[in-house]
């Protein structure tokens, strides 16, 4: 398998559920983010790891907890969360940060809807 | 603030050319890319402009003028699967991709 992987595609859950999301990269990148798009608005960035580090984590609410245990793997923790986080969540990936003509990879996406 | 503006929806017929422009204002500049995502798909790169002038890449083309602070994607010979949405994004000095909302173009026969 090629490219970056997201499970699960869809997801429905209620405010009091626990869930997570994964992502899998296989392009040897040592990057990887998580983004929220909404219907007609900007890709939100998330949160950003390189080499498993946190190094980027943009006032996103702590029902949200990311985790990388190690380069090739991104998970997105969720737990109590909102009807309005329902969202489209995007994981990506990219060579490195801090390099500006390295392009981002990203998977298909997570479709989240809570109820 | 950092804002990045991009038309919300355009409208082109098969076979024609149609020009998606951006404006972008962010703290710094890493430059400005554009990406193409088809609905219900993951985003896909199409091009990246750090100095100023067209870059031409088969059908598509990318032009940036940073003293302007502007971008355009040009599309030409127009398919049908060139429907999607078009995604302008700018790299500011923190090398984080500041996103405009994106483009839907529709292709008509």
């Amino acid at each position: 398998e090629t490219g970056v992987t997201q499970t699960p595609r869809h997801l429905v859950m209620g405010m009091t559920n626990k869930k997570s999301l994964k992502c899998e990269q296989h392009l040897g990148h040592n990057a990887m983010y998580w983004y929220k798009q909404s219907a007609k608005k900007p890709l939100e960035l998330m949160f950003v790891y390189s080499l498993e580090e946190r190094v980027e984590n943009n006032s996103v609410p702590s029902r949200f907890s990311p985790e990388c245990p190690n380069s090739s793997h991104l998970f997105l923790h969720l737990h109590t969360l909102q009807p309005e986080d329902s969202a489209l969540y995007l994981c990506a990936s990219s060579q490195d940060i801090g390099t500006p003509s390295y392009e981002q990879y990203f998977g298909p996406g997570t479709r989240l809807t809570v109820t | 603030g950092q804002n990045i503006d991009q038309p919300t929806e355009m409208t082109a017929t098969e076979g024609a050319i149609v020009q998606i422009n951006c404006t972008y204002q962010t703290s710094g500049f890493n430059g400005l890319f554009w990406y193409q995502q088809h609905a219900g798909e993951a985003p896909t790169f199409l091009s990246y402009n750090v100095l100023d002038g067209l870059e031409e890449k088969g059908r598509f083309s990318s032009f940036l003028s940073r003293s302007k602070g502007y971008s355009y994607l040009l599309l030409k010979e127009l398919q049908m699967k060139d429907s999607a949405s078009y995604l302008c994004a700018s790299m500011d000095s923190n090398y984080q991709l500041i996103w405009g909302a994106g483009t839907k173009l529709i292709i008509k026969p």
